[in-house]
């Protein structure tokens, strides 16, 4: 069974500092890996995934992602925190089969102080 | 591309009725759409698996003849809440998967669903 883990609920940096999620997954073999946004009362967005090729990969609004299997880890960075960048951030596995679900992890807030 | 909407946005409802929330693929086919629920400060909690044309899965707890969901076309799928109570109330949230793309899921903006 895969499993995601997201350390840190809240994460708060000024604007201009360094942003990063920390993402670990457990699965029995290298899976699809996803970064999802949430806005209050909104949907959420992608904003990168790491299917195959190169591990480091760029999302959207600056965000990128590196996929170290040694590490089992997907962490989520943005040089220079936006206050817009306020939000909440998921991030996602799923298995390398067609039809398979996401499994989740449990969010982390991430708040940007002026 | 890839935009799902949901309707209503937000709905508010008396105990013991029943609302019904449509989720649409909008510039794209979706043999696939799910459904999930998120309670406040929570992630999301994935309810069942519909796939067009055939009986939708759901997870471990969930209950089906609770909430129904019907997946008629390849740009729409249904979620039915039956005898809505107020411990339904919750954000309900679709996503769907295009036909043929199975990596990814592109998510609705979410329904509020208030039960009075």
């Amino acid at each position: 069974a895969q499993s995601v883990t997201q350390l840190g609920s809240h994460v708060s940096v000024s604007e201009g500092a360094l942003v990063l999620l920390r993402c670990n997954y457990s699965s029995s073999v290298p899976p699809y890996l996803f970064w999802y946004v949430q806005y209050p009362n909104q949907g959420l967005q992608l904003l990168l995934k790491y299917t195959t090729g190169a591990t480091l990969v760029k999302g959207i609004n600056g965000f990128e992602a590196e996929f170290k299997k040694s590490e089992t880890s997907f962490h989520l960075t943005k040089p220079s925190a936006h206050m817009s960048d306020a939000a909440e951030y998921f991030c996602a596995v799923s298995e390398r089969t067609s039809g398979s679900r996401l499994t989740f992890g449990e969010g982390t807030q991430l708040t940007v102080n002026p | 591309g890839a935009v799902v909407s949901q309707h209503p946005s937000r709905v508010i409802c008396k105990s013991g009725t029943s609302v019904k929330i449509e989720c649409r693929s909008l510039d794209f086919q979706a043999t696939t759409m799910f459904w999930y629920r998120q309670f406040p400060k929570q992630s999301l909690m994935l309810m069942a698996t519909s796939n067009e044309g055939s009986k939708a899965t759901y997870e471990q707890g969930v209950e089906k003849d609770k909430f129904l969901i019907n997946h008629a076309s390849l740009t729409l799928s249904t979620l039915t809440v039956t005898s809505a109570h107020p411990e339904d109330s919750s954000f309900y949230i679709c996503s769907a998967r295009r036909t043929g793309g199975w990596d990814t899921q592109y998510f609705g903006p979410g329904t509020r669903l208030t039960v009075l």
